[in-house]
């Protein structure tokens, strides 16, 4: 299957500083990529959609101040929390949609998802 | 929010066919259902998904009922490599592509 490369795999940072986690796709192009967060023992939380050269779209009660989202290439979306505090402490997750070219056909579509970044806020 | 039902833990013995149910009694007829499994502390991984046809793959079969509003996911011989939590998502194939995760099923497979 596709591979999505999400790095860092972990960080640990001080309250009020930013983090910014990337995510690409090696292989393939992805026009739309996803960001979750998931809290221990939890499913996984849609935090916004990313799709490229456009703005994201966040979902209720996230905070796009919080969490800028910039997805500027076909295999690059990053995801910045900015002024990080303990709260926000989670294991953040990214995928991109790999859309099958060139015939479009969506029925084929599939979700593939980053090995994960566990940010830890001090 | 999720369109699906799963039971919250199952067992299975190692060597089993291990048997996951999903109800999405909601599924409108351009939702297809994906089936995805994340082991502990790692991003999930793709199954296999399906309209209305039972689906098989070398990971997995899919079985949907014929109103379409259950299936089924069959890990044929269960490995302890196969304990994860296992979700079920109803997806459309135009419109918002969301992908909403509900609160699966954990597996654990027994020696």
């Amino acid at each position: 299957g596709a591979v999505v490369s999400q790095h860092p795999s972990w960080v640990i940072c001080k309250s009020g500083t930013s983090v910014k986690i990337e995510c690409r796709s090696l292989d393939f192009q992805a026009t739309t990529m996803f960001w979750y967060r998931q809290f221990p023992k939890q499913s996984l939380m849609l935090m916004a959609t990313s799709n490229e050269g456009s703005k994201a779209t966040y979902e209720q009660g996230v905070e796009k101040d919080k969490f800028l989202i910039n997805h500027a290439s076909l295999t690059l979306s990053t995801l910045t929390v900015t002024s990080a505090h303990p709260e926000d402490s989670s294991f953040y997750i990214c995928s991109a949609r790999d859309f099958p070219r060139p015939s479009g056909d969506a029925t084929n579509e599939k979700l593939f998802f980053g090995s994960g970044t566990q940010l830890s806020v001090l | 929010d999720a369109k699906t039902t799963q039971p919250p833990s199952m067992d299975c013995a190692e060597g089993r066919a291990a048997n996951l149910p999903c109800n999405h009694s909601t599924i409108s007829g351009n939702e297809y259902v994906y089936w995805y499994r994340q082991i502990h502390s790692q991003g999930p991984q793709y199954i296999i998904h399906g309209l209305k046809n039972n689906e098989t793959n070398e990971m997995a079969s899919l079985i949907i009922t014929e109103d379409r509003k259950s299936s089924t996911l069959i890990l044929p011989h269960a490995t302890l490599r196969d304990t994860a939590v296992y979700y079920c998502i109803v997806r459309a194939l135009s419109g918002t592509y969301k992908y909403i995760f509900g609160t699966g099923t954990r597996l654990k497979v027994l020696a």
